[in-house]
């Protein structure tokens, strides 16, 4: 089964404008870690935002917040203030502590793209 | 700030032939993790190591092997290589007793098997 899901393959945002983009995720692991990595047309992998399952408030890494509702096990990424560089794939990551492996496992991503 | 340091940044080999690539964490860093992303796909986990020893397995081909070694750099050994091997190949690494659970990735090595 399927453990991360990110449901829009693709996306546009005018610049300066905010945009949200989905994750959804399961496991039956009640300690588990969530990532959402940046991977520009030059390939790397740029760690975003870390969010633990026992968090109680939401991850913000400035421009970037993590939307963390365990009840749906969702964790969607909000970036504010979008700027022409945040166009890249992003990836929603998950890593089991306690059952599964401790690898990280990720979605199929989202292609972000910001118009000026 | 260091980051993790992979090399070559990009290979180019033959069908049938072997490839080693190689991967240096973050100082201080003594878990490392190797991942495959396959044109237009997500990173699929292969092999990590924590403290030298194999810590868990992914979906990693017999054909290839990978290792830790005492200075915790890691090589991944990739023999018989086929059309299917060309990818982006990532190393990531985690400082294990930190309280941040992040897994650092290195810049990718880009190999072609033609």
């Amino acid at each position: 089964a399927q453990k991360i899901t990110q449901t829009q393959p693709g996306m546009f945002v005018q610049e300066k404008e905010a945009v949200t983009l989905d994750c959804t995720y399961d496991t039956s692991d009640q300690s588990y870690g969530l990532f959402w990595y940046k991977q520009p047309s030059s390939g790397e992998m740029i760690f975003l935002i870390y969010q633990g399952s026992y968090d109680e408030q939401n991850a913000t890494e400035g421009r970037y917040s993590l939307n963390f509702q365990k009840a749906r096990k969702s964790a969607n990424l909000v970036i504010s203030a979008s700027q022409l560089g945040d166009s890249a794939m992003y990836f929603c990551a998950m890593r089991e502590l306690h059952t599964g492996r401790r690898a990280l496992t990720f979605g199929s991503g989202t292609r972000l793209q910001v118009q000026p | 700030a260091a980051g993790v340091i992979q090399s070559p940044r990009h290979l180019i080999k033959e069908k049938r032939e072997t490839a080693t690539l190689k991967c240096y964490p973050i100082p201080r860093h003594d878990t490392v993790y190797w991942y495959q992303q396959g044109p237009g796909q997500d990173p699929q986990f292969l092999i990590s190591f924590y403290e030298k020893m194999q810590s868990d397995k992914g979906s990693i081909p017999d054909r290839f092997s990978a290792q830790q070694f005492s200075d915790y750099h890691s090589e991944l050994n990739m023999s018989s290589l086929e059309l299917g091997d060309s990818a982006l190949y990532f190393c990531a690494s985690r400082e294990t007793s930190g309280s941040a659970d992040t897994q650092y990735f290195g810049p990718g090595t880009r190999l072609t098997v033609l």
